[in-house]
């Protein structure tokens, strides 16, 4: 079936990099985004990344696909304290729905 | 360039009764997806809309309806309501043919 899986909370310090990863089961999959939701808002697209790629930069956000092992990390460099948020994978498999994962609390201490 | 809009922006409800949720669609996008996000939950996907029909469903009862006009916005209507029915219900548009969806900022749905 599918599945996306996410660590439930990781804590940083202010200009250290955070890296938040996912897990998924399927192996169809075409896409994988990466959503940031704020308390009490709706999803911001961060980016995404096509399956057929294994890396995908942009800005201070930097992607890494590993399909072999279904895995999708978020990398940010240089964490800021407005970088604390709930961040959502989610992926897709041309079918219209996307399945998203449970999300990671990042919390960005000053 | 007006992105994803939704109303109202909260709303509470009894048992038993009826909702409706309304979405427009960011300027350009014809598809429109609802989704519920419970508390401490990532979004599900509730059904998507393309050309005013529903294209496909995810895991939710008949209770959960949509519609979409001929100007691309929608309608969720929830019937019959219950306590786990209280929800954020977020809509996503995107344009037929591409993957990429974007969210409106949800309508914060409370059951009491």
């Amino acid at each position: 079936g599918e599945d996306v899986e996410q660590s439930l909370f990781l804590s940083v310090r202010e200009g250290d990099s955070s890296v938040i990863n996912c897990t998924y089961t399927d192996s169809s999959s075409t896409y994988l985004y990466w959503y940031k939701q704020e308390p009490g808002a709706g999803l911001q697209l961060l980016t995404y990344i096509f399956s057929n790629m294994d890396m995908k930069q942009d800005q201070r956000l930097t992607v890494l696909l590993n399909k072999k092992d279904k895995h999708l990390s978020l990398r940010i460099a240089d964490t800021q304290t407005g970088d604390s948020a709930i961040y959502f994978c989610a992926e897709t498999s041309g079918t219209y729905k996307y399945i998203f994962g449970t999300g990671t609390r990042l919390k960005v201490l000053a | 360039d007006a992105g994803v809009t939704q109303s109202p922006t909260h709303l509470i409800k009894t048992r038993g009764q009826q909702v409706t949720l309304r979405c427009s669609p960011k300027s350009g996008h014809d598809t429109v997806s609802w989704y519920q996000q419970a508390l401490g939950q990532g979004p599900q996907f509730i059904f998507q809309y393309y050309e005013e029909e529903e294209r496909q469903r995810g895991n939710f009862p008949d209770r959960f309806s949509g519609h979409q006009f001929p100007n691309y916005s929608s309608e969720l209507n929830v019937n019959a309501l219950l306590l786990g029915d209280s929800a954020l219900y977020l809509c996503a548009s995107s344009l037929t043919d591409t993957d990429t969806q974007y969210f409106g900022p949800g309508t914060r749905l409370t059951v009491l």
